[in-house]
């Protein structure tokens, strides 16, 4: 099943615009990471905000992140049609044994980034 | 690239069949995690696997199951194949321990059922 809903499920925008996805979640977290899939094809990593952590910022990318509310928010500056692609949130709680983490990934936000 | 490679790249198999999915993890990563992803949705966690363990699975049933090696590659085997196992299918690598993981995802393989 999946632990979280992104908002909105596709977004139109110019080149040179902000975008901004939403993402809500259910169940208490370790921490919470952000992907982008290209057509596709395999996940890469954009960010990850640790669940003691309420802002964190990458190049052009900023993630917050409210445990109260159970959401987090990507803001993409500045956006250039090379960041075209499905974004997604994913939840991570410890498994059992020492392993690592297992992540809970949203239902995505298509983006696409119109010159 | 994140050095975690795939293969087959894709796949068509009948229904009824069994197929076996590879992943090679990247250096120096003992821990690899598959999941499943159906068109248009996000990927769902099959299961983890550390230490040649199963160490955590998600709602599959058994006829998913899978392997780890001592130098961490890893096999997904789906017996028994439905048309709704028809997906791209997701190895990610990361290293052991617990707390914020990050986990390097290879390109995929898309198996398709018929």
């Amino acid at each position: 099943s999946q632990q979280g809903e992104e908002d909105p499920q596709a977004l139109s925008i110019q080149e040179g615009e902000n975008a901004t996805m939403n993402c809500s979640y259910k169940t208490s977290i370790n921490n919470l990471q952000w992907y982008r899939q290209n057509s596709g094809r395999g996940l890469v990593h954009l960010i990850l905000i640790r669940s003691n952590e309420r802002e964190k910022h990458s190049g052009r990318l900023r993630v917050t992140l409210d445990t109260s509310k159970k959401s987090s928010s990507l803001l993409i500056t500045a956006s250039r049609a090379a960041d075209t692609a499905s974004y997604f949130c994913a939840t991570a709680l410890s498994i059992l044994t020492g392993g690592g983490n297992k992540l809970t990934f949203g239902t995505g936000t298509q983006l696409k980034v119109e010159l | 690239e994140t050095g975690v490679t795939q293969s087959p790249t894709h796949l068509i198999k009948t229904r009824g069949q069994q197929v076996t999915l590879r992943c090679s993890s990247q250096s120096g990563h003992n821990t690899v995690s598959w999941y499943q992803q159906a068109l248009g949705q996000g990927p769902q966690f099959i299961f983890q696997y550390y230490r040649e363990e199963e160490n955590g699975r998600g709602n599959f049933p058994p006829r998913f199951s899978g392997l780890q090696f001592p130098n961490y590659s890893s096999e997904l085997n789906v017996n028994a194949l439905e048309l709704d196992d028809s997906a791209l299918y997701l190895c990610a690598s990361s290293s052991s321990g617990r707390g914020s993981n990050e986990q390097f995802f290879g390109p995929g393989t898309r198996l398709t059922v018929l």
